[in-house]
């Protein structure tokens, strides 16, 4: 059963441009939304995080955006550069049960020059 | 460097011979996480321990795969007769009880099995 679902699945975004991804999840239950970010070769890293109980989180470029009522939640990437051409992966989990982390299909982005 | 290390990095394997993989959890960490990752999709659980005690497996962790953490810290991933289904990214990730979700991940081992 997928229980997040994540779109567009590739983005290309100009430099300087705002990249945004989305996420929609199903299980009312989780209460971490963290978003990872991968690049070929390496395993996923932490790159922000937000609970339910608020509404948004900006940590420098990046902003999540969170819509509990719609189950939904973004990532937004200001300023995009070359350098954040990686695949994210946006996941749910419980977090003070065992923390097992239920990831989206991922979105390959790349910021053209 | 003192983040999650995993080897060997890659690995090939003929079909039907079993592989194992070790993973050198952060230090301090008392959980212990395997996921499996395919070209293209997010990583999946597979399984995850709580020092040594393995706590939840996936119904993707068929029975030929086995999984240890003695003394609670490396972990092992073993894979008896491997198929080609099997070939897939295995990641591993820890992190400290009370920051659960905060979880660091290794850079892999990449399996193919021909």
């Amino acid at each position: 059963q997928q229980q997040v679902k994540q779109s567009p699945q590739s983005l290309i975004v100009q430099k300087g441009g705002i990249s945004i991804i989305n996420c929609a999840y199903e299980n009312t239950a989780f209460d971490y939304f963290p978003w990872y970010q991968q690049f070929p070769g390496k395993g996923p890293a932490l790159l922000i995080a937000i609970r339910p109980d608020v509404s948004e989180k900006k940590e420098g470029r990046f902003t999540i955006s969170f819509n509990k009522s719609a189950k939904q939640f973004s990532l937004h990437i200001m300023d995009s550069q070359p350098g954040d051409s990686a695949t994210y992966f946006c996941a749910a989990t419980l977090y003070n049960q065992g923390g097992k982390l239920i990831f989206g299909q991922g979105t390959e982005l790349s910021v053209k020059p | 460097d003192t983040g999650v290390s995993q080897n060997p990095r890659h690995k090939i394997t003929k079909r039907g011979q079993n592989v194992t993989f070790r993973c050198d959890p952060i230090s301090e960490h008392n959980r212990l996480y395997w996921y499996r990752q395919t070209l293209g999709q997010g990583p999946e659980f597979l399984t995850y321990f709580q020092n040594e005690a393995q706590l939840e497996k996936s119904r993707l962790l068929s029975d030929r795969f086995s999984a240890e953490r003695p003394k609670g810290s490396f972990s092992t991933l073993e894979i008896q007769r491997t198929e080609q289904g099997d070939s897939a990214m295995y990641l591993c990730a820890s992190s400290r009880q009370g920051r659960a979700t905060e979880a660091f991940f290794g850079q892999g081992t990449r399996l193919t099995v021909v």
